[in-house]
């Protein structure tokens, strides 16, 4: 079968860094997304990975080993409007997102 | 720019019922998707479109229609509401099917009873 793997919840302080894990199998690999999605809202996009090594977006950085089926989001300077649930997704051999259930990321003052 | 809107925002639907969710979006995107979000569980596919004229079953396709007679709209429909089918649903779309990023729309908050 396919599956992502992500912890459900993680707790930080503001002006701190977090880190996320994903790990993933599935048919295939075609490139790694990381989305945010706040509460009641619509998941916008973050990041993609398909070659191995880590991508830095400003306070945002990803990495991927597809070796090991592993990815990290992690979040620098951590701000409170950064409290929303964090989405991997892998693209399979069909092209078709598998998406991990979400991390919900809360930052406390 | 509008990006992708849905309808309606949400809706309280007697088992039984039809419905159909609407998706328009302007970016010209080609590919265009559906998905249910529930509680717990990852975004799960209902139906795909690589292209107008042309849909796709996705991971959980049962009691569902699509259709895609333009580049812009792509609604879904339910023939006979179940309560098993009370979920969030997002449409989404990309210029591709592959390698590129999905937009997604605001939802549609869908309560069967």
């Amino acid at each position: 079968g396919q599956n992502i793997d992500q912890p459900t919840e993680m707790t930080a302080t503001e002006g701190a860094i977090v880190q996320i894990n994903c790990t993933y199998q599935t048919s295939g690999f075609n490139g790694l997304f990381w989305y945010q999605q706040h509460a009641g809202e619509a998941p916008t996009f973050l990041s993609y990975n398909v070659l191995d090594g880590l991508e830095e977006k400003g306070r945002f950085s990803s990495f991927l080993s597809r070796s090991k089926g592993y990815s990290y989001l992690l979040l620098k300077e951590l701000q409170m409007k950064d409290s929303a649930s964090y989405l991997c997704a892998v693209s399979n051999s069909n092209y078709q997102l598998i998406w991990g259930a979400g991390t919900k990321l809360i930052i406390k003052p | 720019t509008a990006g992708i809107t849905q309808a309606p925002t949400s809706q309280i639907l007697a088992a039984g019922r039809s419905m159909t969710l609407r998706c328009t979006q302007d970016m010209r995107h080609n590919a265009m998707y559906w998905y249910r979000q529930d509680l717990g569980l990852g975004l799960r596919l209902i139906h795909y479109s690589n292209t107008a004229g042309t849909t796709g079953k996705g991971e959980v396709p049962d009691g569902y229609s699509v259709s895609r007679a333009n580049t812009d709209d792509f609604p879904l429909t339910l023939a006979s509401a179940v309560p098993s089918q009370t979920s969030v649903y997002f449409c989404a779309s990309s210029d591709s099917v592959e390698q590129d990023t999905q937009y997604f729309g605001p939802g549609t908050r869908l309560t069967v009873l």
